[in-house]
C-alpha cells in the first residue's frame, strides 16, 4: 500500500519567514496530493491541493510543488505570521487504492512573532 | 450545507462499556471514512465505505471494532468492550467518489473518547 513519509515533524520560523514542508510517497498510481492544516482542539482543514497533471499550484501565500519522477511534493509558506501557527498533514490518494487518503505523520509549525 | 456533523462531541465512559460513535456526511457525497487520531500514532485510517460499503476495514484495530454504513446520511462506529487505549480523537470525513480524479475530503468536528 501508500506509504507517505513527512519533514520536519517540527518547525520553527520566524514572523515574515517563508516554511517548506516535504513529503515523498510510495505508490506511483497516487494521483491526488492535498494539504490540511489542523489548529489546536479543531478538525484537519484543506488548504491546498495538487493533481499529478499539474506540477505547480499557488494560493496567495501558499504554494505546492509536484515531483512525479521522484515521487515527493512540498508546501510552501511565504511571509508567515502567528495564525500560520498549527499542524500540518500532507496526504496522497491512489484511484487504484479506491479513493483511500493516506496521510503523512504531520509538521508542527510554530511562527514565533 | 452544515457540513459532517459528529456526535456525541465529548464522551467520557468507563473501561468495558460499549461506546458508539455517530456521523452524518455532507448530503450527495458517498464516501465516508472513519479516522482515529493519537499523539502517538497521528491520524489513521480505520475503515471507509464508498456508496454505503465497506471498501477497506484493514486499519480497524481488533475485532472489538465495528462500523456499520445502513444508508447514506448515517454511519456508526462501535467499540465493545472499550479499553482505555481506544482514548483517542475519531474524525469522520466524507467526500464525492469520482470515477475521475480525487476528491477532497470533508473532515467533522470529531469525538473525543476518554475511556477510564
Amino acid at each position: 500500500g501508500e506509504n507517505v513519509e513527512q519533514h520536519p515533524s517540527t518547525l520553527s520560523v520566524q514572523e515574515g519567514d517563508s516554511a517548506v514542508i516535504k513529503c515523498t510517497y510510495s505508490d506511483s498510481a497516487s494521483n491526488y496530493f492535498p494539504w490540511y492544516k489542523q489548529e489546536l482542539g479543531k478538525r484537519p482543514q484543506l488548504i491546498i491541493d495538487i493533481r499529478s497533471n499539474v506540477g505547480e499550484k499557488k494560493d496567495q501565500r501558499i504554494a505546492v510543488t509536484l515531483n512525479k519522477t521522484a515521487k515527493h511534493f512540498s508546501l510552501h509558506i511565504t511571509e508567515t505570521q502567528p495564525e500560520d501557527s498549527a499542524v500540518y498533514f500532507c496526504a496522497a490518494l491512489s484511484q487504484a487504492a479506491g479513493n483511500k487518503l493516506t496521510f503523512g505523520g504531520g509538521t508542527r509549525v510554530l511562527v514565533k512573532p | 450545507d452544515a457540513g459532517v456533523i459528529q456526535s456525541p462531541r465529548h464522551e467520557v465512559t468507563e473501561m468495558g462499556q460499549e461506546v458508539t460513535l455517530r456521523c452524518k456526511p455532507i448530503s450527495g457525497h458517498n464516501s465516508l471514512f472513519w479516522y482515529r487520531q493519537t499523539m502517538m500514532r497521528g491520524l489513521e485510517l480505520l475503515i471507509y465505505f464508498n456508496n454505503n460499503v465497506p471498501i477497506d476495514d484493514s486499519g480497524m484495530p481488533e475485532d472489538r471494532f465495528s462500523a456499520k454504513m445502513p444508508n447514506a446520511s448515517f454511519s456508526t462506529l462501535k467499540i465493545q468492550p472499550s479499553e482505555p487505549r481506544d482514548s483517542a480523537v475519531y474524525f469522520c470525513a466524507s467526500s464525492r467518489l469520482s470515477r475521475g480524479l480525487g476528491d477532497e475530503q470533508f473532515f467533522g468536528p470529531g469525538t473525543r473518547l476518554t475511556v477510564l
